[in-house]
């Protein structure tokens, strides 16, 4: 079956610090990749996609990268700001699917500190 | 910039009663979704809607769940008879298409349910 697998946290950073958030996912054929953050109080946006093996996935200084090899999607930041506290949710949509239903991993939190 | 909107943003409910959450797509997309997020869990799927019919359903959209799309604009869930474990976020969500190109899900800001 399909699912998505997120490290638990919640993740403790301070400001400027690099981030990874690592997410690794099931999957037949060949899924497209996400990357959704909710801030807090708010609804999920996108952040980041990738939809093939190697395309790196870019946002507001994110990064992912499918790597079909590892069956990873791991989210990077370089230099993390307060304003990125969020909890980001890795998901991805099955190959095979036509109706473009996305499943989600179970969030991680990120508190990023001044 | 378009976005999905959701009313109301929050719904208190007696366990039994009926609710019916909205949803506005964005105009140009085909493709509807309602997920639900119980507190601090992940984000689950509960159904799709393409051209006026469900696409697909999850084991959570059992009988007492129904969605409609009544005038071309919104894009309703109705729960028949709640129960306290409905208690959830809700999201609508919509998209252009299902391919790689314009797959992406634009989500609403989430209607919270509290069922009592």
């Amino acid at each position: 079956g399909n699912s998505v697998t997120q490290m638990e946290g919640p993740v403790t950073l301070s400001e400027e610090a690099f981030l990874t958030i690592n997410c690794t996912y099931t999957a037949t054929g060949y899924p497209s990749l996400f990357w959704y953050v909710q801030y807090p109080g708010e609804g999920l946006q996108l952040l980041l996609k990738a939809t093939k093996a190697d395309d790196k996935g870019s946002n507001k200084g994110f990064e992912a990268t499918y790597r079909k090899e590892t069956t990873s999607f791991h989210l990077e930041k370089g230099s993390v700001q307060v304003s990125d506290s969020a909890v980001y949710f890795c998901a991805l949509r099955p190959g095979s699917s036509n109706t473009g239903k996305l499943i989600f991993g179970q969030g991680t939190t990120l508190q990023v500190k001044p | 910039e378009p976005e999905v909107t959701q009313t109301p943003s929050h719904q208190v409910t007696q366990m039994g009663q009926e609710v019916i959450l909205r949803c506005v797509p964005i105009s140009n997309h085909l493709y509807f979704y309602w997920y639900r997020q119980i507190l601090g869990q992940k984000v689950e799927f509960l159904v799709s809607f393409y051209n006026n019919e469900i696409s697909e359903k999850s084991e959570i959209f059992d009988d007492q769940f129904s969605v409609e799309r009544p005038d071309g604009s919104n894009f309703t869930l109705k729960i028949r008879s709640t129960k306290l474990e409905d208690s959830a976020m809700y999201f609508c969500a919509s998209s252009e298409g299902v391919n790689r190109i314009n797959t992406e899900a634009f989500f609403g800001q989430g209607t919270r349910l509290t069922v009592v």
